[in-house]
């Protein structure tokens, strides 16, 4: 069993939908939640960065980690098609790079 | 304030032969980490470097090596290249030993024939 599950998709939604994206974990040592946004072709890039359980609200993205259930969300309000990408979930331990374990990545496409 | 840079882009080698990535992090960020992303593994953690020191290293074959310079730039080099080897390398920088995030560059992709 992989220590971060995620599934890889590809989820298509209409433009203005709600998206849901999500990961479960296995390691109750666990701290540290990021959110990554990675283009084609391009590296992923910071979108939200979480410690512990609770929720994080930036413009349309709202991360919720809920430690007891070891799973975490990403949802994102009123979707463009600009945010077709693939969203990456990674977690740690410690902050740091180190033992930064990253799901597979979810594939979603937004339709205008 | 550039971000991580990394060069070559694009690159194909033939099997056996090895290649040189060169990674340069934010200005200011010490340290420097490497990962590997294909389809089917996803991203995946080579190594982290720090004041020029590996801090740790992932479970990869001794192929891969890296190193980083006293301005913070780093190499990574993955010697008798091997098919399976094509990939995107990226580098990431962080502040510190203990930053809290990671910013990655738009990597090398590596294509072995």
């Amino acid at each position: 069993q992989k220590e971060v599950e995620q599934d890889p998709g590809p989820l298509s939604v209409p433009e203005g939908a709600i998206v849901s994206l999500n990961c479960t974990y296995s390691n109750s040592a666990f701290q540290y939640f990021m959110w990554y946004r990675q283009y084609s072709r391009k590296g992923p890039e910071l979108l939200m960065y979480t410690y512990s359980s609770g929720n994080k609200e930036d413009g349309r993205f709202t991360a919720q980690v809920d430690k007891s259930s070891k799973y975490i969300s990403l949802f994102i309000r009123d979707s463009q098609p600009s945010d077709s990408a693939t969203y990456l979930c990674a977690m740690s331990a410690r902050p740091g790079g180190f033992k930064t374990i990253f799901g597979a990545g979810t594939r979603l496409f937004v339709k205008a | 304030k550039a971000g991580v840079t990394q060069t070559p882009r694009y690159l194909i080698k033939t099997r056996g032969q090895q290649v040189t990535l060169s990674c340069s992090p934010i200005s200011g960020h010490r340290s420097v980490s490497w990962y590997q992303q294909t389809p089917g593994q996803g991203l995946q953690f080579l190594f982290e470097y720090f004041s020029e020191t590996q801090r740790n290293k992932g479970n990869f074959p001794g192929r891969f090596s890296g190193r980083q310079f006293s301005n913070s730039r780093s190499e990574m080099n993955v010697s008798t290249l091997e098919l399976g080897d094509s990939a995107l390398y990226l580098c990431a920088s962080q502040m510190g030993s203990s930053g809290n995030t990671i910013y990655f560059g738009e990597g090398s992709w590596l294509t072995v024939v």
